[in-house]
Formats: structure tokens, C-alpha cells, sequence
């Protein structure tokens, strides 16, 4: 079955310094990946996707992510963090067989410190 | 082109009384997901439906649960009976016909009491 794990539960950076936050993935197949942000009392909105091609994605809000398939990992970065930012960071899986069925990791919470 | 819309934002309800959450999809969006947000975790998924389809329903409770989505009018997820365990955000994102990109609502955030 897949699996997503976000080892950091909180990250705190300060603003204007550089984020990476982590995903690891457990699927058999090259899977449908994407990054959501989520403010708080809100809905998700999508960061971005990756599903074939070039591994380095790049998304709205400055953010990219990197998919390694050889780790299993689709981490996401931004090179310079706002406080805007501070949000809670979701990065997902999609199955692509009979509809595509969304398994979300935990979560990361981003705190920016000024 | 409006987004996915939810209604109720909010509700409340007391132990046993029944919750109906409702999903407008996106103009054009014949694919509804449903998911539920604890507080605390991620969104687990619950049931996927297309018009007078269920599709997938492997993470929807075996009881109390139930999901529509009829020919006209907006997806349902109707939770019977509700415990002080269903309080949570429901989540609906809604998708074109074969794509992988879903768009998601605002949620509905059930508060039993």
C-alpha cells in the first residue's frame, strides 16, 4: 500500500532564509506527486505536481520541488522564505488506477520567524 | 469560474442527530473526492464518486457513512447517528475526467457535541 511520510512535524526558519521540507513515498509505480499548502481554517490549495519528465518542478509562490526516484523522496524548497509562508505543508500521492485516490502525509507545520 | 464549493462551513450537531455536508464541483468536474481531516493529521481519504457513481469507497466508515452523487445537484455525505469521534473537517476536491489534478473545497468543520 502506499505511504507518504513528512519526518518534520514543525520546521521554524527565519525569514528570508532558505526551506527544504521533506517527503518520502512508498509506491510501486512512478507515482502522481504533489505539494499542498494549507493555511489555517482553510482548504488546500495546490503548491504543484509532478508526474513524469523533468524531476525538478517548479511551482507557484517560488517553491520547486525535486523528485529522486532512486530515494523516494520529493522534497520541496524555497530559496527564500516570507512570513506569508507559515502554513501547514502537505505532500501527497495519487494512485492512477480507476480514479486518482489521494494518500497524504502528516503534515508539516512552518513557522517563520522574523 | 467559481472554485469547489462546500456548504456548511460550519456545523454543529449533537451525539446521534444525523450531519448532511454538501460539494458543488467545479463547472465541468464530473469527479468528486471526499476526505476527512482530524485534527492534528493529514486528509485520509474517503470515497470517490463520479455522477450516480460511487467508484471507490475503501476509506469511508462501514457504518453511518454514506456518499451520493446524484445526476443533478451537489455531492452529499450524510453521517448518521454522529459521535464526538466524527468531529473533524470534511474536505471535497473535485476533478475533471481523467486527470490527476484534484481542486479542493474549503471544507465543512463538523464540531459534535
Amino acid at each position: 500500500a502506499q505511504s507518504v511520510t513528512q519526518p518534520d512535524i514543525h520546521i521554524t526558519v527565519s525569514e528570508g532564509a532558505s526551506l527544504e521540507l521533506r517527503c518520502n513515498y512508498s509506491y510501486g509505480a512512478t507515482p502522481y506527486l504533489f505539494w499542498y499548502v494549507q493555511s489555517p481554517g482553510q482548504g488546500l490549495q495546490l503548491l504543484l505536481k509532478y508526474f513524469s519528465g523533468d524531476t525538478l518542478v517548479q511551482g507557484i509562490k517560488g517553491f520547486e520541488a525535486e523528485f529522486k526516484r532512486s530515494q523516494s523522496s520529493f522534497n520541496l524548497r524555497k530559496p527564500s522564505v516570507h512570513w506569508s509562508d507559515a502554513a501547514e505543508y502537505f505532500c501527497a500521492v495519487a494512485e492512477g488506477t480507476g480514479g486518482f485516490k489521494t494518500i497524504f502525509g502528516a503534515g508539516t507545520r512552518l513557522f517563520v520567524k522574523a | 469560474n467559481a472554485g469547489v464549493m462546500q456548504n456548511p462551513r460550519h456545523l454543529v450537531r449533537r451525539r446521534g442527530q444525523e450531519a448532511r455536508l454538501r460539494c458543488s464541483p467545479m463547472k465541468g468536474h464530473s469527479h468528486v473526492y471526499w476526505y476527512r481531516q482530524l485534527p492534528e493529521e493529514g486528509l485520509k481519504f474517503m470515497v470517490y464518486l463520479q455522477k450516480e457513481n460511487i467508484i471507490d469507497e475503501s476509506g469511508m466508515p462501514k457504518e453511518r457513512f454514506s456518499a451520493e452523487f446524484p445526476k443533478e445537484g451537489p455531492s452529499i455525505l450524510r453521517i448518521q447517528q454522529v459521535v464526538r469521534g466524527d468531529s473533524a473537517a470534511y474536505f471535497c476536491a473535485s476533478s475533471p475526467p481523467t486527470t490527476e489534478t484534484q481542486y479542493f473545497g474549503p471544507g465543512t468543520r463538523l464540531l459534535v457535541l
